[in-house]
């Protein structure tokens, strides 16, 4: 596709279940990120890989919170025994270079989560 | 590290009159400045970025946002809004590592 492709869109689920957030970013960017967006504030920042290699995960709130990219492309990430100060909504990005040097950063719709 | 200050969560203003959203950022190194906009269920869109050069940055929509090093200012403004800038607005800056810090955010409301 022409953008960054999140998916789900929306996920509803039960504290303590485990979920998992995809996103597909332009073909051919080098660089991903993962933020976090709570109800009435900006993203934060959770994770960022550089092709294959997580090469900063200093913004995961807890280690309840997985990235992986194992091919260079999707990312997926993972949240284990959701708690509902986990709600909001996760955003993915990507740029063709390396980190936020300048690049202008793509970002896709985003996955709206609710922990209930 | 860097932070990021939007002094104003909402900003109404009349159809046809000028907007300025104000950003300021704290840090202790050069940064790059950016303005994205989020309309609703939607992800976010650059608006404009201050990487170097001209302290006068023009971005999309009409918009243009200047860079004040010594104010340590980044404000946005527009010199007509239309209904369809009805959005909400974040200021972020980085000095260029793996993650941009944003501001809380500003919701512009067009009014008819």
């Amino acid at each position: 596709g022409a953008g960054v492709s999140q998916s789900p869109r929306y996920k509803v689920a039960k504290r303590g279940q485990d979920v998992a957030l995809r996103c597909d970013p332009i073909s051919g960017h080098v660089s991903l990120f993962w933020y976090q967006q709570a109800l009435g504030q900006g993203p934060e920042f959770l994770t960022y890989f550089q092709n294959e290699a997580q090469l900063d995960k200093s913004g995961l709130p807890s280690d309840r919170f997985f990235a992986e990219r194992p091919e260079g492309s999707v990312s997926t990430l993972k949240i284990q025994r959701t708690q509902q100060e986990d709600s909001a909504v996760y955003l993915c990005a990507s740029t063709s270079g390396q980190g936020h040097s300048g690049n202008t950063i793509y970002f896709g719709e985003g996955s709206w989560l609710t922990v209930v | 590290a860097q932070s990021v200050t939007q002094l104003d969560s909402q900003v109404p203003v009349f159809e046809e009159a000028p907007v300025e959203l104000r950003c300021n950022y704290s840090s202790s190194v050069s940064v790059y400045l950016f303005w994205y906009v989020q309309y609703p269920n939607q992800g976010l869109q650059l608006l404009l970025k201050y990487l170097s050069g001209s302290t006068l940055v023009k971005g999309i929509n009409g918009f243009e946002a200047e860079f004040n090093k010594s104010q340590t200012s980044f404000h946005l403004r527009k010199p007509s809004v239309h209904i369809s800038d009805t959005a909400e607005y974040f200021c972020a800056v980085t000095a260029g590592a793996n993650n941009l810090f944003f501001g809380t955010g500003t919701r512009l409301t067009v009014i008819p």
